[in-house]
């Protein structure tokens, strides 16, 4: 079955960056676009970007281009996501989840808290 | 940037109940929009794309309906499972925006 495993919680000081990890199993990862989403605490849910693992191109939502940056290595079908220059209202849970051409995100990972203070 | 905005914000409601959930566009969308359900520390659940199309796997009482800026999700029998955050999403090739979410829960 399809899965999304994510790396673990991390915590950073203001300034820093943060790389996060999502490990994708039971499909082609190279046939599906790869998102991150994040929810800072009590609040909704905001798309950060999308990357073709295939391509490797991207499409970073406009309040992150300049700080973000998603990667991958195909062989271990794996993505990253690397956020600089963090602040505390970064705290949020990190989200990876795949995309589908019908639309919408089937497959999410469990996702990672990231904790920014000093 | 197109916004998606959901009403009401919560919804109290009972087992046995029919719900609906408002998401409107503040521009034309052409029917690519898809529905979530969230529950506490939990990822989100795909329930609906394009619109109107029911995701394998996801109940019958789940609907969706609308076209243009206006799209509704429809819970018909809420089971005491479906009390949870749901989340409309707006998507093209560019940019992806989630509604603010609308919160059902047990009155």
């Amino acid at each position: 079955q399809v899965q999304l495993v994510q790396s673990g919680a991390e915590v950073k000081k203001p300034g820093a960056s943060v790389r996060l990890s999502c490990k994708a199993s039971g499909y082609s990862f190279n046939s599906y676009d790869l998102n991150w989403v994040r929810q800072a605490p009590g609040q909704g849910l905001e798309w950060l970007g999308w990357m073709n693992p295939n391509k490797g191109t991207t499409d970073y939502a406009q309040k992150f281009q300049g700080r973000i940056t998603m990667t991958r290595i195909a062989s271990i079908s794996t993505a990253y996501m690397e956020l600089s220059s963090l602040r505390s209202d970064d705290t949020a849970v990190y989200y990876c989840a795949r995309g589908v051409l019908k639309g919408g995100f089937d497959n999410w990972g469990q996702g990672t808290p990231v904790t920014v203070s000093s | 940037d197109i916004q998606m905005t959901q009403s009401p914000s919560t919804l109290s409601a009972s087992v046995g109940d029919r719900i609906t959930i408002t998401c409107r566009a503040s521009e034309t969308i052409n029917n690519w929009l898809a529905w979530y359900q969230q529950k506490p520390g939990k990822a989100p659940k795909f329930l609906i794309y394009q619109a109107s199309n029911l995701e394998s796997g996801v109940p019958s009482r789940f609907s969706g309906s609308g076209s243009g800026t206006e799209f509704t999700l429809t819970i018909s029998n809420l089971q005491p499972d479906d009390f949870a955050t749901y989340y409309c999403q707006h998507y093209n090739n560019y940019d992806v925006t989630f509604g603010q979410g609308t919160k059902v829960e047990m009155k």
